[in-house]
């Protein structure tokens, strides 16, 4: 049974809109949650990051909004651009707000368009 | 150079044979990780070390499976009599700091592409 999912295997946009990438986790206990970023034949490269005790981390172009409630997790990227065309992970750990064991969504691969 | 690196990137191998995967984490890093990454899925978890001790090996999907950091920095990741389901993406990752003492990233290697024909 997959604790992190992203339901959206692909996702087109034009440059200069917003891109919205959403996660959807089951476990509780899950406390810090992360989105990597995948060139091809590349390994992740973190992105952005954001601690359960929080709603909102701003990084730039990039934010992730928390909503623990409805277990749910979004990364908006304002304005996209086509560099950021890549496959985006989010992942999500319980250990006490460490990375240890992160637990990984499929990914979705977002293609920005010019 | 300052980032994870492994090796080989790629590794073709015949079913049934024995390959070693290296993994040289980012000099002083005391946490390492190791993944695995299937087709169209996220990485998966296998394995972590704290310096040269193996605290966490259980997403290892079978005894086949090894790993070692014997000196707290390199890591090779084993898997012996090779069979096709043990073709994926390897991922090692290194973190600074210890797992579960705050939250840190995790940088990651390239990963080495193993298929096993």
């Amino acid at each position: 049974d997959q604790q992190v999912k992203q339901n959206s295997p692909s996702l087109s946009v034009q440059e200069g809109r917003i891109s919205i990438l959403n996660c959807d986790y089951t476990n509780s206990m899950f406390d810090y949650f992360l989105w990597y970023k995948k060139y091809p034949a590349e390994g992740p490269t973190f992105l952005i990051s954001i601690s359960s005790i929080k709603d909102k981390n701003e990084d730039g172009r990039f934010t992730v909004f928390l909503n623990k409630s409805a277990k749910h997790l979004s990364l908006h990227i304002v304005p996209s651009q086509p560099g950021d065309s890549a496959v985006y992970f989010c992942a999500a750990s319980a250990y006490g707000g460490s990375q240890g064991n992160l637990i990984f969504g499929k990914g979705t691969k977002l293609s920005v368009k010019p | 150079g300052a980032g994870v690196s492994q090796s080989p990137r790629y590794k073709v191998a015949k079913r049934g044979q024995d390959v070693a995967l290296r993994c040289d984490p980012i000099s002083g890093h005391v946490s390492l990780f190791w993944y695995q990454q299937a087709l169209g899925q996220g990485p998966e978890f296998l394995t972590y070390f704290q310096n040269e001790a193996q605290l966490d090996k259980s997403g290892l999907p079978s005894d086949r499976f090894f790993a070692e950091r014997p000196e707290g920095s390199v890591s090779t990741l084993k898997i012996q009599r090779t069979q096709q389901e043990d073709s994926a993406v390897y991922l090692c990752a290194s973190m600074p700091g210890l797992a579960g003492w705050g939250g840190e990233t995790q940088y990651f290697g390239p990963g080495t592409r193993l298929l096993v024909l």
